[in-house]
Protein backbone atom coordinates (compact mmCIF):
# COMPACT_ATOMS: atom_id res chain seq x y z
CA UNK A 1 0.00 0.00 0.00
CA UNK A 2 0.93 3.35 -0.13
CA UNK A 3 3.30 4.58 2.95
CA UNK A 4 5.57 7.52 4.04
CA UNK A 5 7.44 7.03 7.13
CA UNK A 6 9.06 9.55 8.86
CA UNK A 7 12.28 9.64 10.98
CA UNK A 8 15.31 11.90 12.45
CA UNK A 9 12.94 13.48 15.16
CA UNK A 10 14.26 14.21 18.49
CA UNK A 11 15.33 16.59 21.27
CA UNK A 12 17.76 18.72 19.92
CA UNK A 13 19.18 22.31 21.68
CA UNK A 14 18.85 25.65 20.17
CA UNK A 15 21.04 26.19 17.55
CA UNK A 16 21.32 22.74 16.63
CA UNK A 17 21.02 20.15 13.43
CA UNK A 18 19.19 17.75 13.22
CA UNK A 19 18.31 15.83 9.78
CA UNK A 20 14.92 14.10 8.94
CA UNK A 21 13.99 11.95 6.34
CA UNK A 22 10.54 9.91 5.14
CA UNK A 23 10.70 6.56 3.41
CA UNK A 24 8.34 6.29 0.44
CA UNK A 25 6.78 2.80 -0.49
CA UNK A 26 3.71 1.53 -2.60
CA UNK A 27 4.12 4.28 -5.63
CA UNK A 28 6.69 5.25 -8.03
CA UNK A 29 8.64 7.99 -6.19
CA UNK A 30 9.96 9.74 -8.73
CA UNK A 31 6.67 10.76 -10.43
CA UNK A 32 5.43 12.96 -7.84
CA UNK A 33 6.55 16.35 -5.93
CA UNK A 34 7.56 16.10 -2.35
CA UNK A 35 6.41 18.26 0.56
CA UNK A 36 7.03 18.79 4.27
CA UNK A 37 4.48 20.24 6.86
CA UNK A 38 5.23 20.62 10.32
CA UNK A 39 2.23 21.86 13.22
CA UNK A 40 3.79 23.37 16.24
CA UNK A 41 2.09 21.53 19.37
CA UNK A 42 -1.74 23.08 19.68
CA UNK A 43 -1.29 24.75 16.07
CA UNK A 44 -2.05 24.17 12.69
CA UNK A 45 -0.72 23.01 10.22
CA UNK A 46 2.45 25.13 8.07
CA UNK A 47 3.73 24.20 4.85
CA UNK A 48 7.58 23.98 5.18
CA UNK A 49 9.10 23.15 1.56
CA UNK A 50 8.27 21.18 -1.31
CA UNK A 51 10.29 20.16 -4.17
CA UNK A 52 9.78 18.42 -7.65
CA UNK A 53 9.92 15.38 -8.76
CA UNK A 54 13.49 15.53 -10.18
CA UNK A 55 14.57 17.94 -7.46
CA UNK A 56 15.52 21.02 -9.75
CA UNK A 57 12.77 22.60 -8.08
CA UNK A 58 12.67 24.01 -4.70
CA UNK A 59 10.32 26.13 -2.51
CA UNK A 60 10.33 27.28 1.20
CA UNK A 61 8.78 29.17 3.43
CA UNK A 62 10.28 32.32 4.62
CA UNK A 63 10.61 31.36 8.34
CA UNK A 64 12.88 28.58 7.47
CA UNK A 65 14.41 29.78 4.27
CA UNK A 66 17.97 29.65 4.59
CA UNK A 67 18.32 27.41 7.43
CA UNK A 68 16.46 24.38 6.13
CA UNK A 69 17.32 22.30 3.01
CA UNK A 70 14.77 19.52 1.29
CA UNK A 71 16.40 16.94 -0.86
CA UNK A 72 15.17 13.75 -2.48
CA UNK A 73 17.02 10.38 -3.30
CA UNK A 74 14.48 9.04 -6.07
CA UNK A 75 17.06 6.06 -6.15
CA UNK A 76 16.23 5.31 -2.56
CA UNK A 77 12.74 6.55 -2.65
CA UNK A 78 13.42 8.94 -0.10
CA UNK A 79 12.90 12.30 0.91
CA UNK A 80 15.18 14.58 3.74
CA UNK A 81 14.87 17.69 5.35
CA UNK A 82 18.00 19.01 6.72
CA UNK A 83 17.18 21.45 9.53
CA UNK A 84 20.57 23.73 10.62
CA UNK A 85 20.12 26.95 13.29
CA UNK A 86 16.89 25.52 15.09
CA UNK A 87 15.23 27.39 17.08
CA UNK A 88 12.81 26.85 19.85
CA UNK A 89 9.74 27.99 17.35
CA UNK A 90 10.53 25.24 15.32
CA UNK A 91 8.88 22.71 17.86
CA UNK A 92 6.67 20.65 16.23
CA UNK A 93 5.13 17.59 14.31
CA UNK A 94 6.77 17.27 10.96
CA UNK A 95 4.94 15.20 8.16
CA UNK A 96 5.55 14.67 4.77
CA UNK A 97 3.46 14.37 2.05
CA UNK A 98 3.15 13.60 -1.45
CA UNK A 99 1.64 16.11 -3.47
CA UNK A 100 -0.66 15.60 -6.20
CA UNK A 101 0.49 18.52 -8.93
CA UNK A 102 -0.70 21.11 -9.83
CA UNK A 103 -3.43 20.93 -7.42
CA UNK A 104 -0.85 21.61 -4.76
CA UNK A 105 -3.18 19.34 -2.66
CA UNK A 106 -1.48 16.26 -0.35
CA UNK A 107 -2.79 13.06 -0.92
CA UNK A 108 -0.90 10.89 1.23
CA UNK A 109 1.07 11.68 4.78
CA UNK A 110 2.84 10.10 6.49
CA UNK A 111 2.76 9.63 10.31
CA UNK A 112 5.24 12.45 11.55
CA UNK A 113 7.92 12.97 13.23
CA UNK A 114 8.46 15.42 16.49
CA UNK A 115 10.97 17.59 16.67
CA UNK A 116 11.81 19.68 19.81
CA UNK A 117 13.95 22.56 20.30
CA UNK A 118 14.64 23.12 23.72
CA UNK A 119 18.14 23.67 26.52
CA UNK B 1 2.88 35.79 1.79
CA UNK B 2 -0.83 35.64 1.35
CA UNK B 3 -3.22 33.89 4.36
CA UNK B 4 -6.08 31.89 3.85
CA UNK B 5 -8.93 32.76 6.51
CA UNK B 6 -11.05 30.21 8.39
CA UNK B 7 -13.28 30.47 11.42
CA UNK B 8 -11.94 29.28 14.34
CA UNK B 9 -14.80 26.61 15.12
CA UNK B 10 -18.53 25.43 13.85
CA UNK B 11 -21.08 23.30 15.02
CA UNK B 12 -23.53 21.26 13.62
CA UNK B 13 -26.58 19.13 14.37
CA UNK B 14 -25.67 15.18 13.59
CA UNK B 15 -27.77 14.36 10.79
CA UNK B 16 -27.63 18.16 9.17
CA UNK B 17 -25.41 20.33 6.13
CA UNK B 18 -22.58 22.34 7.60
CA UNK B 19 -20.36 24.60 5.30
CA UNK B 20 -17.13 25.59 6.72
CA UNK B 21 -15.40 28.34 4.47
CA UNK B 22 -12.14 29.45 3.62
CA UNK B 23 -11.16 33.19 2.41
CA UNK B 24 -8.17 34.76 0.90
CA UNK B 25 -6.88 36.49 -2.35
CA UNK B 26 -5.37 33.46 -3.56
CA UNK B 27 -8.40 31.26 -3.92
CA UNK B 28 -9.47 33.69 -6.98
CA UNK B 29 -7.00 32.38 -9.11
CA UNK B 30 -6.04 28.79 -7.38
CA UNK B 31 -8.70 26.08 -6.35
CA UNK B 32 -8.20 25.09 -2.29
CA UNK B 33 -7.94 21.80 -1.18
CA UNK B 34 -9.49 20.49 1.77
CA UNK B 35 -7.71 18.52 5.16
CA UNK B 36 -9.61 16.74 7.70
CA UNK B 37 -7.39 15.83 10.65
CA UNK B 38 -8.79 14.06 14.34
CA UNK B 39 -6.50 14.19 17.26
CA UNK B 40 -3.22 12.40 17.16
CA UNK B 41 -3.26 11.53 13.76
CA UNK B 42 -2.09 13.06 10.49
CA UNK B 43 -4.16 15.00 8.20
CA UNK B 44 -6.32 12.86 5.67
CA UNK B 45 -7.07 14.82 2.32
CA UNK B 46 -11.18 15.19 1.50
CA UNK B 47 -11.44 17.64 -1.25
CA UNK B 48 -9.24 18.94 -4.05
CA UNK B 49 -9.35 21.01 -7.22
CA UNK B 50 -12.42 22.14 -8.23
CA UNK B 51 -14.87 19.25 -6.34
CA UNK B 52 -12.37 15.87 -6.34
CA UNK B 53 -12.50 13.28 -3.64
CA UNK B 54 -10.30 10.79 -3.00
CA UNK B 55 -11.18 7.24 -3.41
CA UNK B 56 -12.44 6.13 0.17
CA UNK B 57 -14.09 9.59 0.91
CA UNK B 58 -17.41 10.06 1.75
CA UNK B 59 -19.81 11.42 -1.13
CA UNK B 60 -21.59 13.53 1.85
CA UNK B 61 -18.10 15.73 1.15
CA UNK B 62 -18.49 18.39 -1.10
CA UNK B 63 -16.35 21.83 -2.74
CA UNK B 64 -17.17 24.57 -4.13
CA UNK B 65 -15.79 28.49 -4.52
CA UNK B 66 -16.77 31.55 -5.15
CA UNK B 67 -14.30 34.73 -5.58
CA UNK B 68 -11.86 35.09 -2.79
CA UNK B 69 -13.94 31.70 -0.64
CA UNK B 70 -13.97 28.37 -0.94
CA UNK B 71 -16.52 25.89 1.10
CA UNK B 72 -15.98 22.81 2.02
CA UNK B 73 -19.83 21.31 2.61
CA UNK B 74 -20.44 18.23 4.58
CA UNK B 75 -24.52 17.29 4.02
CA UNK B 76 -25.49 14.92 6.64
CA UNK B 77 -23.18 15.31 9.00
CA UNK B 78 -22.14 12.11 10.78
CA UNK B 79 -20.35 12.02 14.48
CA UNK B 80 -17.16 10.67 12.71
CA UNK B 81 -17.20 14.00 10.76
CA UNK B 82 -15.85 15.54 14.20
CA UNK B 83 -12.41 16.97 13.60
CA UNK B 84 -10.38 20.11 12.70
CA UNK B 85 -10.69 21.14 9.09
CA UNK B 86 -7.50 22.91 6.98
CA UNK B 87 -7.78 24.55 3.73
CA UNK B 88 -4.88 24.95 1.51
CA UNK B 89 -3.62 26.80 -1.87
CA UNK B 90 -1.02 28.37 -3.46
CA UNK B 91 0.84 31.06 -2.03
CA UNK B 92 -0.11 34.13 -4.74
CA UNK B 93 2.05 36.55 -2.87
CA UNK B 94 5.27 37.31 -3.71
CA UNK B 95 5.91 33.66 -3.61
CA UNK B 96 3.86 32.60 -5.90
CA UNK B 97 5.06 29.20 -6.32
CA UNK B 98 4.90 28.28 -2.09
CA UNK B 99 2.06 27.05 -0.20
CA UNK B 100 -0.29 28.42 2.34
CA UNK B 101 -2.64 26.31 4.86
CA UNK B 102 -5.97 28.04 6.03
CA UNK B 103 -6.06 28.14 10.42
CA UNK B 104 -8.00 25.47 10.89
CA UNK B 105 -11.71 24.78 11.93
CA UNK B 106 -12.81 22.85 14.62
CA UNK B 107 -15.84 21.19 13.96
CA UNK B 108 -18.18 20.09 16.57
CA UNK B 109 -21.29 17.63 15.82
CA UNK B 110 -23.57 17.58 18.28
Amino acid sequence: QVQLVESGGGLVKPGGSLRLSCAASGFTFSDYYMSWIRQAPGKGLEWVSYISSSGSTIYYADSVKGRFTISRDNAKNSLYLQMNSLRAEDTAVYYCARVNWPYISMDVWGQGTTVTVSS
Amino acid sequence: SSELTQDPAVSVALGQTVRITCQGDSLRSYYASWYQQKPGQAPVLVIYGKNNRPSGIPDRFSGSSSGNTASLTITGAQAEDEADYYCNSRDSSGNHLGVVFGGGTKLTVL
